[in-house]
């Protein structure tokens, strides 16, 4: 099974502020890696998938980069509706397994 | 508009069973997979079961492999997650979400096993 790892596991960041996170596999998962944000109470979103492709409705400010083994999710200004939980999951090899840990990203 | 919505949870006893639903519209149940995905209360996202496009094929997660069953009902463009042997630790919110890109989930529906 595929083992994503996620750091940091918290960033604390100010509204304007940029955000990295990042999404290790245990072994290549070519470009096959999506990210989905989880606000408190509520369901997850598919924010970026397939590595670098915007979800509908997600906007420019956010965007995916990496391919084989390291993938980052950045946020180019965090705004108060980007704070939560990011998760990332492959589908290179199906079934896909276990999502990453996650990152909360929360107020400074 | 996709949308999916999930029914059918609430409190069983240790041991009991429960049958979750995943009524969908806005699009043909029979083109794409659909995932179920719990979360347990404060903890991070568990993939747990896929059944693919055809019908056929299925997956279990090795926690629910052998206790909980995936089908659907194209005629009702639905899904089911069957839960038997039910533990404390089967406990959570369970959402149902579209094909491999997971792009679209349900609000959740909550599963409380407990005496």
């Amino acid at each position: 099974e595929i083992v994503l790892t996620q750091s940091p596991a918290t960033l604390s960041l100010s509204p304007g502020e940029s955000a990295t996170l990042s999404c290790r596999a245990s072994q290549s998962v070519r470009k096959y890696l999506n990210w989905y944000h989880q606000k408190p109470g509520q369901a997850p979103r598919l924010v970026i998938y397939d590595a670098s492709i915007r979800a509908t409705g997600i906007p420019d400010t956010f965007s995916g980069s990496g391919y084989g083994t390291d993938f980052t999710l950045t946020i180019s200004s965090v705004q108060s509706e980007d704070f939560g939980v990011y998760y990332c999951q492959q589908r290179d090899a199906w079934p896909p397994g276990a999502f990453g840990r996650g990152t909360r990203v929360d107020v400074k | 508009e996709v949308q999916l919505v999930e029914s059918g949870g609430g409190l069983a006893q240790p041991g009991g069973s429960l049958r979750l639903s995943c009524v969908t519209s806005g699009y043909n149940i029979i083109t794409l997979g659909m995932n179920w995905v719990r979360q347990a209360p404060g903890k991070g996202l568990e993939w747990i079961s896929f059944i693919g496009s055809s019908g056929v094929t299925v997956y279990y997660a090795d926690s629910v492999r052998g206790r909980f069953r995936i089908s659907r009902d194209i005629a009702k463009n639905s899904f089911y997650l069957e839960l038997d042997g039910l533990t404390a630790e089967d406990t959570a919110v369970y959402y149902c979400a579209r094909d491999q890109i997971l792009d679209y989930w349900g609000p959740g529906t909550l599963v409380t096993v407990s005496s």
